[in-house]
């Protein structure tokens, strides 16, 4: 089972408009928390990052919130652009002791198609 | 340089042929990480180095699967023997230190394997 899940697989909304997109992870412990934005053909790029005790992070149009006692976070893209068409990924970062790799979990993203 | 490239951006090789994969982390940068992203599955770690420690192999899918670091800067992820469930997007990932697990990871464009 996909220790990162996110919802919806797809979604498509009109220029200008608002959406949600969700993650609900399974990881425990965890260190922090990430939103990357991946546009097609190119490598993820990060958008917010929240460690545990954080609830809420801004990038722009961009805001992430995070409840660690249910284990969801989620993106809210506001004022939506032609430019934000692309997969928006959750990442979650175990909290690993004694020096371990700093492994990521990736979920399998949210593909969003913005239409003018 | 001024951010993570990867080379080639596409290969098409046959079934059974090895294949090597270049990349050119962020200068300065000691963690490197190779991933592989399937279709329709999320980012899946192969392949960690930090510094001059032991690289962490733990994600390499089968011994077909090697990866060097020269000088602690270009990495190069080798696959042998190479089968069409190999057939993916290789990305490859730096940052300024593994040892934190909050540092942001700058992905490269990656490499888009096709093994026919």
């Amino acid at each position: 089972k996909n220790q990162v899940e996110q919802s919806p697989q797809s979604l498509i909304i009109l220029e200008g408009k608002n959406c949600t997109l969700q993650c609900n992870y399974t990881v425990s412990p965890f260190s922090n928390l990430r939103w990357y934005k991946q546009d097609t053909g190119r490598g993820p790029v990060s958008l917010t990052i929240m460690t545990f005790s954080e609830n809420t992070k801004s990038n722009g149009r961009y805001t992430a919130t995070l409840d660690a006692d249910t284990k969801q976070s989620s993106l809210h893209i506001t004022a939506s652009q032609l430019s934000d068409s692309a997969s928006y990924i959750c990442v979650v970062s175990p909290r690993y002791y004694g020096g371990a790799t700093n492994k990521l979990i990736f979920g399998t993203g949210t593909l969003l198609a913005v239409q003018p | 340089g001024a951010g993570v490239s990867q080379s080639p951006s596409n290969k098409v090789t046959e079934k059974g042929k090895d294949v090597e994969l270049r990349c050119d982390p962020i200068s300065g940068h000691t963690a490197l990480y190779w991933y592989r992203q399937s279709l329709g599955q999320g980012l899946e770690f192969l392949i960690y180095f930090q510094g001059n420690s032991a690289p962490d192999k733990s994600g390499l899918p089968s011994d077909r699967f090697s990866a060097e670091r020269t000088g602690g800067s270009v990495s190069t992820l080798t696959i042998q023997r190479t089968q069409q469930e190999d057939s993916a997007v290789y990305l490859c990932a730096s940052s300024s230190s593994g040892t934190s697990s909050y540092n942001e990871q700058f992905f490269g464009p990656g490499t888009r394997l096709t093994v026919l």
